[in-house]
């Protein structure tokens, strides 16, 4: 089976860094992916790690680990607008395939 | 990346009675995935809608209660049968191509 876990809230300041966590336990692993999900809206999908290493795209940038089955989310430059739910999810058996999601972290970024 | 319609978009249903959702994707793909959201909750899978064989639904979740048809590869429906309170939910469905992921734009369904 697969679990994956991230804090379930984090504030921070518009301007500021966060970093959103997960730890994951899977039975086979394929990579990580990061999905933002506004309040009352459907998820979008940010990136994915099938390797170690950071993955940038703009203010985001997401970041893997397999030897420590961990991964992180990284927001730079925060805006109001990045006020969302965060979920990492990993495919369970291949890439493209079906998702098993973290709980979800809601970011709060404060004036 | 894949775009996805999805409709309805909510709706309101009297307990005992069935919804179907539709989603039409933009171009042909292998799987399409439905997605359960409960209210301040993660997403939890339904099932893998497969073309040309029956869905593969995850544990907790039966094809009576959430019959999916696969007509071709671009289209894909999940029914919520005799429904109750406890199915008022969002649910979505999604591909996945490569290492990337697109959803539909999500069901908000309110049994009263």
């Amino acid at each position: 089976g697969q679990s994956l876990e991230q804090p379930s809230e984090v504030t921070a300041v518009e301007g500021a860094i966060v970093q959103i966590n997960c730890t994951y336990q899977t039975s086979g692993f394929y990579g990580l992916s990061w999905h933002q999900q506004h309040d009352g809206g459907a998820p979008t999908f940010l990136s994915y790690n099938a390797l170690d290493g950071l993955e940038e795209t703009g203010r985001f940038s997401s970041f893997l680990s397999r030897s420590d089955s961990y991964g992180y989310l990284l927001l730079q430059e925060l805006q109001m607008k990045d006020s969302a739910s965060y979920f990492c999810a990993a495919p369970s058996y291949n890439q493209g395939g079906k998702l098993i999601f973290g709980q979800g972290t809601e970011l709060s970024v404060k004036p | 990346s894949a775009v996805i319609s999805q409709k309805p978009s909510r709706d309101i249903c009297q307990r005992g009675t069935s919804l179907t959702i539709q989603c039409q994707v933009d171009s042909q793909v292998t799987m399409m995935f439905w997605y359960r959201q409960q209210p301040g909750q993660s997403l939890t899978l339904i099932a893998t809608a497969n073309q040309g064989s029956e869905a593969t639904y995850e544990s907790g979740f039966v094809i009576d209660k959430f019959p999916i048809s696969r007509p071709n590869l671009t289209f894909s429906t999940l029914t919520v049968s005799n429904m109750s309170p406890e199915d008022s939910s969002i649910y979505l469905c999604s591909v996945g191509e490569g290492a990337s992921y697109t959803f539909g734009s999500g069901t908000r369904l309110t049994v009263v």
